[in-house]
């Protein structure tokens, strides 16, 4: 199985600050197809997840532009340009490059 | 505007099998390339993919819990169904049903709310 490493596990972070969360994986996401298999997910308190961006870097329908995805094979970041107080909650890598697909361990943003 | 709902029992005993079941609504299960995943978040944990099955029966487990796990699809009713047996404690947990996928991957984009399992002993 594909193992998804996540940093860090916690993130204060202040409202209009940047923020950045890493995510590696154990083996290239990359397809032969050029894309990249990484999927982000923010599960807010009490909520399902819902995602971010697909494919690394393509931000999901109603995602706002101070969101960014980024990287390539195993090295991927979720940038927030200017973090929000309805930012807060616990992001998620997730690879779908092979079965099992595999989620990293989260990362929580909370506002200092 | 794709919409999913689990139901079954809120609480299951120890040795016996857990049983959900996922509505489709709002759309047609039988839609070539989606995979119709089961996903699980114990208590204060991260997340964790189950399964996934295709309209036509095919299926992938998660490694950890293939030996237990049964998923089925019933497209007359659009609904697909995770069976787990031999539960433990170590199944309680909020399993949630997702949509995913399509003719290229896209993430798992629509949700449903998920249901609380708990396995007592």
């Amino acid at each position: 199985d594909i193992v998804m490493t996540q940093s860090p596990l916690s993130l204060p972070v202040t409202p209009g600050a940047p923020a950045s969360i890493s995510c590696r994986s154990s083996q290239s996401l990359l397809h032969n197809n050029g894309n990249n298999y990484l999927d982000w997910y923010l599960q807010k308190p009490g909520k399902p997840p819902q995602l971010l961006f697909y494919l690394g870097s393509n931000r999901a329908p109603g995602v706002p532009d101070r969101f960014s995805g980024s990287g390539s094979g195993t090295d991927f970041t979720l940038k927030i340009s200017r973090v929000e107080a309805e930012d807060v909650g616990v992001y998620y890598c997730m690879q779908a490059l092979q079965t099992p697909l595999t989620f990293g361990g989260g990362t929580k943003v909370e506002i200092k | 505007q794709v919409q999913l709902q689990e139901s079954g029992p809120g609480l299951v005993k120890a040795s016996e099998t857990l049983s959900l079941t996922c509505t489709v609504s709002g759309g047609s299960i039988s839609v070539d390339g989606y995979y119709w995943t089961w996903i699980r978040q114990r208590p204060g944990k991260g997340l964790e993919w189950v399964a996934y099955i295709y309209y036509t029966g095919i299926t992938y487990y998660s490694s950890s819990l293939k030996s237990r796990l049964s998923l089925s699809v019933d497209t007359s009713k659009n609904q697909f169904s995770l069976r787990l047996s031999s539960v433990t404690a170590a199944d309680t947990a909020v399993y949630y049903c997702a949509k995913g996928g399509g003719a290229f991957w896209d993430g798992y984009r629509v949700w449903g709310q998920g249901a609380l399992v708990t396995v007592s002993s």
